[in-house]
Parts: structure tokens; C-alpha cells; sequence
């Protein structure tokens, strides 16, 4: 079946830094592929997406790039801020959405001022 | 204008009672799901409905059950709570279709507790 790997926490980093988190997938199908944003106490944003290869999706300074060759959809930003703080987590959806999507385990993700 | 909205956000209650969560969706979509996040933050599919499909998780316990009214609303009914079930349960929807059709939309959460 359908899987998504991603690098677990908590990632702790000073401000400004540059982040990476990586993910990989594992799909029968050709998937979309996500990244959801948790702050705390709160639901589930969608922050970027990516729907075929070689697609860079992007947002609030967020990217990531649809890597067929290596099943991957690595999240990065060039510089961090506090407000950054919260559990990101890489998603997959095959078959239209009709399995529903796919979670990585998410990581937790610190930025110290 | 909430996308997706669900009630309650906080449920606390026994062992043993049957509970119910409402999801509403005003995005004019054709496809529903239900999620939940235990208590380490991962999250799985418990369900996802439209008008022509139910698809079940067959990891969920028939104890769960999805009514859904109409297209726009998808509730959860949990019959005899069991101290596992305490988590938060996601509302999602999503036009039916791939590629940028398929991208889900999730409610606030319901955190549930079970004593």
C-alpha cells in the first residue's frame, strides 16, 4: 500500500536558519503530494502542493519540488521564523482522494528566537 | 465563512455512551472524510464518502458509523466509548477527481475524551 516517510522530531533550530525536512513516499498510483501545517490547539492547514513531477509548490516562503526519480517532496525555507513553530506533516493521495490522504508521521518542528 | 466546521471542538464524556460529531462543508464539495489523530499526532483515514461510495478503513472499529444528511454534512456516531477512542477527530472535504481536484480541506478538530 501507500506510505510516506518523513524525518521524525522534534527538529530544533534558531531563528533565521534554513530549514529541510525531508519526506519519501511510496505510491501503486501516480499521487499528489502535500504539506499540512499543525500549530498548536489548532486543526490542519494546507500549506503547499504538488500534483505531478518536477511541480514546485510553494507558500510563505515554504517549497517543495515533486522528485519522481527519487519519491521524494523534501519541504524547505530559506529562513525561519518563531511563528514557524508547529508539526508539519508530508501527505500523499492516490486514486483521486477515494483512499482519503496518506499522513507521514509528522515532525515537530522548535525555532528558538 | 468557515470552509469546514465542526462541533463540538471539546467532548468529554463515560465509557460506554454513544456520541455523536457533526461536519459541515460549505465548499460545494462531493467527498467527505473522517480522520483521527491519537495522542502521538499521527493521523489516519477512518472513512471517506460521497454520494456513490463509502470507503471504510478496515481498521475501524463497526462501533463507528458516518450519517451523512446530505452532501454538505458528514457526521460520526460512536456507539459503547472505549477508553482508546480519546483523540482528535478531523472533518475533511474534497472535490472528487485528481491532481489539483484532489487537494482536502480539514475542519478544526473535535478532541475527544474518554474517562
Amino acid at each position: 500500500g501507500d506510505s510516506v516517510t518523513q524525518m521524525e522530531g522534534p527538529v530544533t533550530l534558531s531563528e533565521e536558519a534554513f530549514l529541510t525536512i525531508n519526506c519519501t513516499y511510496t505510491a501503486t498510483g501516480y499521487p499528489s503530494l502535500f504539506w499540512y501545517v499543525q500549530y498548536p490547539g489548532e486543526g490542519l492547514q494546507l500549506l503547499l502542493k504538488a500534483t505531478k513531477a518536477d511541480d514546485k509548490g510553494s507558500n510563505k516562503g515554504f517549497e517543495a519540488t515533486y522528485r519522481k526519480e527519487t519519491t521524494s517532496f523534501h519541504l524547505e525555507k530559506g529562513s525561519v521564523q518563531v511563528s514557524d513553530s508547529a508539526v508539519y506533516f508530508c501527505a500523499l493521495s492516490d486514486r483521486g482522494g477515494a483512499d482519503g490522504l496518506t499522513f507521514g508521521k509528522g515532525t515537530h518542528l522548535i525555532i528558538q528566537p | 465563512d468557515t470552509a469546514v466546521s465542526q462541533t463540538p471542538k471539546y467532548l468529554v464524556t463515560q465509557m460506554g455512551n454513544d456520541k455523536s460529531i457533526k461536519c459541515e462543508q460549505n465548499l460545494g464539495h462531493d467527498t467527505m472524510y473522517w480522520y483521527k489523530q491519537d495522542s502521538k499526532k499521527f493521523l489516519k483515514i477512518m472513512f471517506s464518502y460521497n454520494n456513490k461510495e463509502l470507503i471504510i478503513n478496515e481498521t475501524v472499529p463497526n462501533r463507528f458509523s458516518p450519517k451523512s444528511p446530505d452532501k454538505a454534512h458528514l457526521n460520526l456516531h460512536i456507539n459503547s466509548l472505549e477508553l482508546g477512542d480519546s483523540a482528535v477527530y478531523f472533518c475533511a472535504s474534497s472535490q472528487s477527481g485528481t491532481g489539483p481536484l484532489g487537494t482536502q480541506y480539514f475542519g478544526p478538530g473535535t478532541r475527544l475524551l474518554v474517562l
